[in-house]
């Protein structure tokens, strides 16, 4: 079993509207998350991070981490075509962990 | 101008052939890092290096040997290639190792593919 799961696997959201994107990890030793963003044909770059109870707000982008049931959101305010790429959850076993434990993706699409 | 260059772009290889995947980052980065990205998998962390040593290997196979020559280069050798080493490799780097989760910046990638 996976250590970092996300959901959906895929995700269709019309332009200016909210996604929603989901993680969970079944191993209490990770407990710090971070969100990446991998466009086509690029390396994954890195969104925000989160490490502590309750929301985190990166303009159009909101964490949130309940770190009781080690379950990280992300939600995308005002979508834009942009947005379109795969989201990757990570997760590390401490604040100084360096070592990331990824999730299989969520593909986004922002409709014109 | 890119921070973290990768090459080759593409390389394709036959079955127990050697080859090396180069990486260079221009971040002043003391942190560098492979990853794997296979079809259908997460990105799976390989190797971990800070100050040209190696600090972690979660790589079950010696056929992958990270060359570290300079500091901001980080090179991976892989030997005796097999078709289920294809996949896309992504060196990444960071300010530093430990202490703190630092931001990982990823390069572009080399796909390989393995024939």
């Amino acid at each position: 079993q996976q250590k970092v799961q996300q959901s959906p696997e895929s995700l269709s959201v019309p332009e200016g509207g909210m996604a929603s994107l989901n993680c969970t990890s079944s191993d209490r030793n990770f407990q710090y998350f971070w969100w990446y963003r991998q466009h086509s044909g690029e390396g994954p770059k890195a969104l925000m991070s989160i490490f502590s109870d309750g929301d985190k707000k990166e303009g159009r982008f909101t964490a949130h981490l309940n770190k009781a049931s080690l379950h990280v959101s992300l939600h995308i305010r005002d979508s834009q075509p942009s947005d379109s790429a795969l989201y990757f959850c990570a997760a590390t076993p401490s604040s100084a962990g360096n070592k990331l434990t990824f999730g299989i993706g969520t593909r986004v699409l922002v409709r014109p | 101008d890119p921070k973290i260059i990768q090459k080759p772009k593409y390389l394709v290889a036959v079955t127990g052939s050697e080859k090396i995947l180069i990486c260079e980052q221009y971040l002043g980065h003391n942190a560098m890092y492979w990853y794997r990205q296979s079809a259908k998998k997460p990105l799976e962390f390989m190797f971990s290096y800070s100050y040209q040593k190696l600090m972690d290997n979660q790589t079950a196979s010696s056929r992958f040997q990270p060359q570290s020559s300079k500091k901001n280069h980080l090179d991976l050798q892989i030997t005796a290639l097999k078709p289920d080493d294809s996949a896309t490799y992504f060196c990444a780097s960071s300010q530093d190792l430990g202490g703190r989760s630092y931001e990982q910046y990823f390069g572009p990638g080399t796909r390989l593919t393995v024939l």
